[in-house]
């Protein structure tokens, strides 16, 4: 199985701030690369597939980077309404394992 | 649009069976793979599995094999997630999602979501 290793497992930051998280694969997964962000209580969303595609309604604040083993999420000039947690997830082969996330808290 | 519903929560106690589904509709059923993700209580997200409905192939996590079965019903484009014998590992909510992809497995994504069914087993 393809492992997925994100990094910091949390953080905290303010409002405009500039914020990055970082997954790394276990071996070449190419730049099938998804992000997904989870609201408390609510089912995750997937926010960038293909390492770096948004999807249609994500706001441009939000950019995804990588191929191969190392990929970024990056969230310039953070809005109350980024705060969750973010996962990573590989879809090069089956399983499409998820890295452990990353929360997002208020500083 | 795209519409996964999934089945109300549950309370059961160990040893007991369960079944959970996940209703889709917008969409060529048959020609999508559809999963299942676990997530237990304050944790993160885990793959269990997919099904391709049209032929039923199903993959899972090798951490997961043998623990569920996930099947499908063509005729009502619903798909199931079921256990034989609960325990209380499994206590966990867990959700449904379909894969972008059609048939192919690669560099696709989990684009539509359920809205999730919680599983409790509480002796």
């Amino acid at each position: 199985d393809i492992q997925m290793t994100q990094s910091p497992s949390s953080l905290s930051a303010s409002v405009g701030d500039r914020v990055t998280i970082t997954c790394r694969a276990s071996q070449s997964i190419t730049r099938s690369l998804n992000w997904y962000q989870q609201k408390p209580g609510k089912a995750p969303k997937v926010m960038i597939y293909s390492a770096s595609t948004l999807l249609s309604g994500v706001p441009s604040r939000f950019s995804g980077s990588g191929f191969g083993t190392d990929f970024t999420l990056t969230i310039t000039s953070l809005q109350p309404e980024d705060f969750a947690t973010y996962y990573c997830q590989q879809s090069y082969s089956t399983p499409h394992l998820f890295g452990q996330g990353t929360k997002v808290e208020i500083k | 649009e795209v519409h996964l519903v999934q089945s109300e929560a549950e309370v059961k106690k160990p040893g007991e069976s369960l079944k959970i589904s996940c209703k889709c509709s917008g969409y060529t059923f048959i020609h999508y793979w559809v999963g299942w993700v676990r997530q237990m209580p304050g944790k993160g997200l885990e793959w269990v599995g997919i099904i391709y409905p049209d032929d039923s192939k199903t993959i899972y996590s090798p951490s997961l094999q043998g623990q569920v079965t996930i099947s499908a019903d063509k005729s009502i484009s619903t798909v199931y997630l079921q256990w034989s014998s609960l325990k209380a590992s499994d206590a966990a909510m867990y959700y449904c999602a379909r894969l972008d992809g059609g048939q192919q497995l690669v560099g696709d994504c989990f684009d539509s979501w359920g809205q999730g069914t919680l599983v409790t087993v509480s002796s």
